[in-house]
């Protein structure tokens, strides 16, 4: 069975630096493409990034580029979301998701950490 | 980027009801679409359609998906009580990956 927990939330400062985590079990990490989503309190859901399965290949919604970092640890089954110069309109709870883009598109999802930022 | 609108934002319908809800990309992205279902907002979405009209494994056949180019439609065939949700589609033809607003569906 499929899992991906995600850690890392929490209450930060605007302008400040959070790390999300994701753990994957339950499938062959290496062999996904990964991704972020991230969902507004109380509004839709909004694609964040996504990263190859060897980790050489990046994407990024424009208004998070060259402030989040997408990064991954095959070995470790884990997938990570760097977030710096966070922002109020960051506040949301961001999931991870497994990607294939030539089928279904994001296939198994996490039960999301929540990110607020404020001061 | 192309962007996805949904229509109506807002639907109010009955248990049996037969309902639509439509999708319209800003550009052709072929069949590349998702349909997706969430009960609460905060909850991981559950997927219904992908690639416009393919039903996913374990989702009831009253759901269907149809379209391909620019316009896409779902329709629930017959309302039960556990498909009140808010319903986003989502293209998957190039990034910026990018979802629909949303279409709530409440109970008359």
């Amino acid at each position: 069975e499929v899992q991906l927990v995600e850690s890392g939330g929490g209450l930060v400062q605007p302008g400040g630096s959070l790390r999300l985590s994701c753990a994957a079990s339950g499938f062959t990490f290496s062999s996904y493409w990964m991704s972020w989503v991230r969902q507004v309190p109380g509004k839709g859901l909004e694609w964040v990034a996504n990263i190859k399965e060897d980790g050489n290949d990046k994407y990024y919604v424009d208004s998070v580029k060259g402030r989040f970092s997408i990064s991954r640890d095959n070995a470790k089954y884990s997938l990570h979301l760097q977030m710096n110069s966070l922002r109020a309109e960051d506040t949301a709870v961001y999931f991870c998701a497994t990607y294939t883009g030539s089928r279904r598109g994001f296939d198994d999802w996490g039960q999301g950490t929540l990110v607020t930022v404020s001061s | 980027d192309i962007q996805m609108t949904q229509s109506p934002s807002t639907l109010s319908a009955s248990v049996g009801d037969r309902v639509t809800i439509t999708c319209r990309a800003s550009q052709s992205i072929s069949y590349w679409l998702a349909w997706w279902h969430q009960k609460k907002p905060g909850e991981a979405p559950k997927l219904l359609i992908y690639k416009a009209s393919i039903l996913e494994s374990g989702v009831p056949s009253r759901f269907s998906g149809s379209g391909s180019g620019t316009e896409f439609t779902l329709t629930i065939s017959s309302l039960q009580p556990e498909d009140f949700a808010t319903y986003y589609c989502q293209q998957y033809n190039s990034y910026p990956i990018t979802f629909g607003q949303g279409t709530r569906l409440e109970i008359k």
